[in-house]
């Protein structure tokens, strides 16, 4: 099993600054890499595809990138509602989740 | 545009059993392999099951191996997922989830909203 790893496990950052979201694979999984966003009680939010392909209606500020196994969310301006969980997903061989990175107000 | 609904959850006894379900609509339930995907409370998803768009192949997990059997009706639009012999470790809520292609590596494009099933005595 592709175990993923991310870090930090939270984030503070206050409204309008950078956020930097760090996510590992135990191997390689090319490019076959997501993000989804879930805030409280609800689903997982698909935001990046492909490693850096932006889903559709997913706003300019979220861009991903990395590949192998270093990959890495970016969030340019944080807005109010960015404040919520980041998970990573793999999907190269079988399917596996980080455990998150929460992104909380500073 | 896509909806995936769930239902089926509840509250049930360690070593007994549930029944989830899943309607799907706004695209071809028949062409796409569907998934359930779990979450336990405070953690990240765990991958359950899969079953392919034909209804002949499907995978688990090892943690429900041999206990969970997915299975879906294409002329119901629906999937579902048997749980048996259920321990406090299955207490999650459960998605079911939409491959992204129809073929090929896929990720999970949409989600249901989710139910919740708790293990308790």
């Amino acid at each position: 099993e592709i175990v993923m790893t991310q870090s930090p496990a939270t984030l503070s950052v206050s409204p309008g600054e950078r956020a930097t979201l760090s996510c590992r694979a135990s191997q390689s999984v090319s490019s076959n890499l997501a993000w989804y966003q879930q805030k409280p009680g609800q689903a997982p939010r698909l935001l990046i595809y492909g490693a850096s392909t932006r889903a559709t209606g997913i706003p300019a500020r979220f861009s991903g990138s990395g590949s192998g196994t270093e990959f890495t969310l970016t969030i340019s301006s944080l807005q109010s509602e960015d404040f919520a969980v980041y998970y990573c997903h793999q999907y190269n061989n079988w399917w596996t989740f980080g455990q998150g990175t929460k992104v909380e107000i500073k | 545009q896509v909806q995936l609904v769930e239902s089926g959850g509840g509250v049930v006894q360690p070593g007994r059993s549930l029944r989830l379900s899943c309607a799907a609509s706004g695209f071809t339930f028949s062409s796409y392999d569907m998934h359930w995907v779990r979450q336990a409370p405070g953690k990240g998803p765990e991958w359950v099951a899969v079953m392919s768009y034909d209804g002949n192949s499907k995978y688990y997990g090892d943690s429900v191996k041999g206990r969970f059997t997915i299975s879906r009706d294409n002329s119901k639009n629906t999937l579902y997922l048997q749980m048996n012999t259920l321990g406090h470790e299955d207490t999650a809520v459960y998605y079911c989830a939409k491959g992204s292609a129809a073929t090929g590596t896929y990720y999970f494009d949409h989600w249901g909203q989710g139910t919740l099933a708790t293990v308790s005595s």
